[in-house]
């Protein structure tokens, strides 16, 4: 069974601190790493990793794939109050009869003080 | 303006009371799935679909079920619902199964 685990489960920080969420997985046939931001609403689309060692970055994000050790990292540097939500992982199987399957980790929940 | 719309937002009903939450997306993926969201689980998929008439068991599966006959629209259909199916659900969709979903806004769903 394919297995995502998010560390940690809630983080508290005052803005300008730098944050750093973790991803572990377990996947028969890997395919991708997302990683989402979910506010009052629906999830929105931060990065997508297929690839150990290339880093992705968005800003004051980013984010990085390690394939042999199982795990992402996103990164967020001078936090701000904006920045408080839920961060998901996801990770895509591509093969096999599990082809198309998405596997979302709990979550972390960040919440940024002024 | 490319979106996934998910119909009802929020509904109320009763057990055994049968009821279908609608998605359709205008973006012309291929991909489309839903999700249930509770507090500590995080996303849970219940059902998937690669293409039109082309569905799957997602990890949750039971209780549900889905159709796949347009491309454009993916029903969740709960044929008697219980109050364990008290959840918020997500559709989403995208070109393939392995990139950048694109959620709706999101059911709220409370079955007594």
């Amino acid at each position: 069974e394919d297995k995502v685990v998010q560390s940690p489960l809630s983080l508290v920080v005052h803005e300008g601190d730098t944050v750093t969420l973790n991803c572990s997985y377990e996947v028969t046939n890997f395919r991708s790493l997302l990683w989402y931001k979910q506010e009052k609403k629906a999830p929105t689309f931060l990065f997508m990793l297929t690839s150990s060692g290339i880093e992705k970055k968005s800003g004051r994000l980013s984010s990085i794939l390690d394939k042999k050790e199982l795990f992402s990292i996103l990164n967020i540097t001078a936090t701000q109050t904006g920045d408080s939500a839920v961060y998901l992982c996801a990770v895509a199987n591509a093969g096999g009869t599990s082809y198309g399957k998405l596997t979302f980790g709990q979550g972390t929940i960040l919440t940024v003080h002024p | 303006e490319a979106q996934v719309t998910q119909n009802p937002r929020y509904l109320i009903t009763v057990t055994g009371k049968k009821l279908t939450v609608t998605c359709s997306q205008n973006m012309n993926h291929e991909y489309m799935s839903w999700y249930r969201q509770d507090p500590g689980l995080g996303l849970r998929q219940i059902y998937y679909s690669m293409n039109v008439e082309v569905t799957d068991k997602g990890d949750v599966p039971e209780g549900y079920k889905v159709s796949r006959k347009e491309k454009r629209n993916f029903p969740l259909i709960l044929e008697s619902p219980s109050p364990n199916q008290t959840s918020l659900y997500f559709c989403a969709s995208s070109w393939v199964s392995t990139g950048e979903l694109f959620f709706g806004e999101g059911s709220r769903l409370t079955v007594l």
